[in-house]
């Protein structure tokens, strides 16, 4: 049973264009989301994260919007770079109000291609 | 300013070896996670400890794999007894978990690469 889905294996997108990468979840005490940014041979890095009390959070070029009643969330690039070009995973945990919680799920992740 | 230390970065072990794999979490981060990624296939956790104790290893397999994260010194994942379907990535992920707060995501590491013949 998987709990963090993101449907889509990949994107591509025109550079300058807006990226929307979706992600969707089932467990409902999930209360903090992160994505991250993976590049090939090396470890995920932090993107932008949201917690379930906000239904946005922005920094820069990356939105992230929330939807609890749907568990859905999604990651906006505006405007797309080819140095956006990566895998992205969308990640979640209850680690909020879990004070010993500290595993996050991630999904499978979305592989982006920005095109010149 | 180090982040995340893995080592080795790539490890080659034959069927029936052991392999360790090795984590230094950033400086200041009192908690480690391990997470493992097959081929095509997003990341898996496997295990969370704080120093000297293991918190959560509901994603470890319950046979030949351990892990731990003693007082001194870096975190260790061990493997025994390897088979091919234990070839992937493994990442560690530090962070200074705080009550109550959000603000506290995971750094992770380079992640180590085993690869079993």
């Amino acid at each position: 049973d998987q709990q963090v889905k993101q449907n889509s294996p990949s994107l591509s997108v025109q550079e300058g264009r807006i990226s929307i990468l979706n992600c969707d979840y089932t467990n409902s005490m999930f209360d903090y989301f992160l994505w991250y940014k993976k590049y090939p041979a090396e470890g995920p890095t932090f993107l932008i994260s949201i917690s379930s009390i906000k239904d946005k959070n922005e920094d820069g070029r990356f939105t992230v919007f929330l939807n609890k009643s749907a568990k859905h969330l999604s990651l906006h690039i505006v405007p797309s770079q080819p140095g956006d070009s990566a895998v992205y995973f969308c990640a979640a945990s209850d680690r909020f109000y879990n004070t010993n919680a500290g595993k996050s799920t991630f999904g499978d992740g979305t592989t982006l291609t920005v095109k010149p | 300013n180090a982040g995340v230390m893995q080592n080795p970065r790539h490890l080659v072990r034959r069927r029936g070896q052991e392999a360790r794999l090795r984590c230094s979490p950033m400086k200041g981060h009192s908690h480690v996670y391990w997470y493992r990624q097959l081929p095509e296939e997003g990341l898996k956790f496997m295990v969370y400890l704080q120093k000297e104790n293991i918190i959560d290893e509901s994603g470890m397999p319950k046979e030949r794999f351990s892990a731990e994260f003693p007082k001194e010194g870096p975190s260790i994942l061990r493997i025994q007894q390897v088979v091919r379907g234990d070839s992937a990535a493994y990442f560690c992920a530090s962070s200074s978990l705080s009550t109550g707060t959000a603000d506290n995501e995971q750094f992770f590491g380079p992640g180590t690469r085993l690869t079993v013949l």
